[in-house]
Order: C-alpha cells, then sequence, then structure tokens
C-alpha cells in the first residue's frame, strides 16, 4: 500500500534551518509528483510548493520564494523539504503528498516544527 | 489567485442527518476541485477529487457536485466518524476549511 513516512518532530531557533524528510513507498515513485502542505497550530492548510520526482521541477509559494527548497532522491525514494531563516511563525506541522496532479491523495503522517527561541 | 471560500464555518448537526457544505471560487475554475477530511490530530485524507469522483475507499455518502464557482460536498448521513474539519482545494489554495460538529 501507498505509504509517506515523514522524519519526526524538530526544535529549532529563529534564524535556523529544518529539513524534512518523506519516505515513499509502496508505489512508483517517479510516477507521481509530491506536494508540501504545511499547517500553523489551529489554523487551515497552506500549499508550499511541489517537485517532480521525474525531472527535478518544482514550483514554490511565492511567499516561501527564496526560503525553501524541495528535493528527491529517486535512488532511496526519499523526498525532502528544507526551509531557511526560521521565524516563530513557521511553527507548523509540515505535511508531504503524493500528488498525480492536481490533487493529493496520500499523505505522510506531519512533521511538527518549533520555531522558539 | 483564485481564493476559496467555505461556508459556514461550523456545521452543527447529528448522526444520521444530512450536511451540506459548499465552496465558492473568486473566479471560474476547472473542474480540478478536491475535497479533504481532516480529523483532530492526524493528516487530511482525500474524499473526492476533480468535483464528483470518490477517492479509493471512500463511502458512497460522500459526495461532490458543483461547477464554474459553485462546488458542494454532501454527506448524506452522518456517521460518527464522520465529526472533523472538510476543506475544498484548487490547485495551489485551500479552502478556510468547515467544521463539522456533533449538535
Amino acid at each position: 500500500q501507498v505509504q509517506l513516512v515523514q522524519s519526526g518532530a524538530e526544535v529549532k531557533k529563529p534564524g535556523a534551518s529544518v529539513k524534512v524528510s518523506c519516505k515513499a513507498s509502496g508505489y512508483t515513485f517517479n510516477n507521481y509528483g509530491i506536494t508540501w502542505v504545511r499547517q500553523a497550530p489551529g489554523q487551515g492548510l497552506e500549499w508550499m510548493g511541489w517537485i517532480s520526482t521525474y525531472d527535478g521541477n518544482t514550483d514554490y509559494a511565492q511567499k516561501l520564494q527564496g526560503r525553501v527548497t524541495m528535493t528527491t532522491d529517486t535512488s532511496t525514494t526519499t523526498a525532502y523539504m528544507e526551509l531557511r531563516s526560521l521565524r516563530s511563525d513557521d511553527t507548523a506541522v509540515y505535511y508531504c503528498s503524493r500528488d498525480p496532479g492536481p490533487y493529493f491523495d496520500s499523505w505522510g503522517q506531519g512533521t511538527l516544527v518549533t520555531v522558539s527561541s | 489567485e483564485i481564493v476559496l471560500t467555505q461556508s459556514p464555518a461550523t456545521l452543527s448537526l447529528s448522526p444520521g442527518e444530512r450536511a451540506t457544505l459548499s465552496c465558492r471560487a473568486s473566479q471560474s475554475v476547472s473542474n480540478h476541485l478536491a475535497w479533504y477530511q481532516q480529523k483532530f490530530g492526524q493528516a487530511p485524507r482525500l474524499l473526492i477529487y476533480d468535483v464528483s469522483n470518490r477517492a479509493t475507499g471512500i463511502p458512497a455518502r460522500f459526495s461532490g457536485s458543483g461547477s464554474g464557482t459553485g462546488f458542494t460536498l454532501t454527506i448524506s448521513s452522518l456517521e460518527p466518524g464522520d465529526f472533523a474539519v472538510y476543506y475544498c482545494q484548487q490547485g495551489a489554495t485551500f479552502g478556510q476549511g468547515t467544521k463539522v460538529e456533533i449538535k
């Protein structure tokens, strides 16, 4: 069955970087994109960006441009999301999801990133 | 940029009742409108894609309809596990969510 398993919770100081991993299994990795979505405490869902697992093309949310980088490692069927220059309002649960385009049919369990001094 | 507005913000209903959730787009969108269910502490789950197609394993009591700028998610008869928050999505935009709570 399709599974996306994410890395564990992180606590970071303002200005630091975080890199979240998303290990995919149960399907042909290169056939589906990966979309990242985050959810601040008590808030709704925010689309962060998408990466093609086929050729590495990316599309990032404008508000995160310059701070976010999404990558994949096809040899380990793992996707990564790195967010730099962290601020307190980056505190959220970060989700990866499989993207058959343009909806998200399987989700990771989420990774809580807390930004606090 | 498309804005998706969901209404109502909260829907208070009893098990067995019918739930009707609305998602309105700020401009006409393609038929790539999806709905997700999110229970507390869990990841979202895809319910409906392309306006009216149920995702794998989704019961028939969930249905989607609409076109242009107006879309609806209907739950024909609420079961205890259906009380959750529901989001619509089109492209890079999510609605703000509708909470379906027990009356």
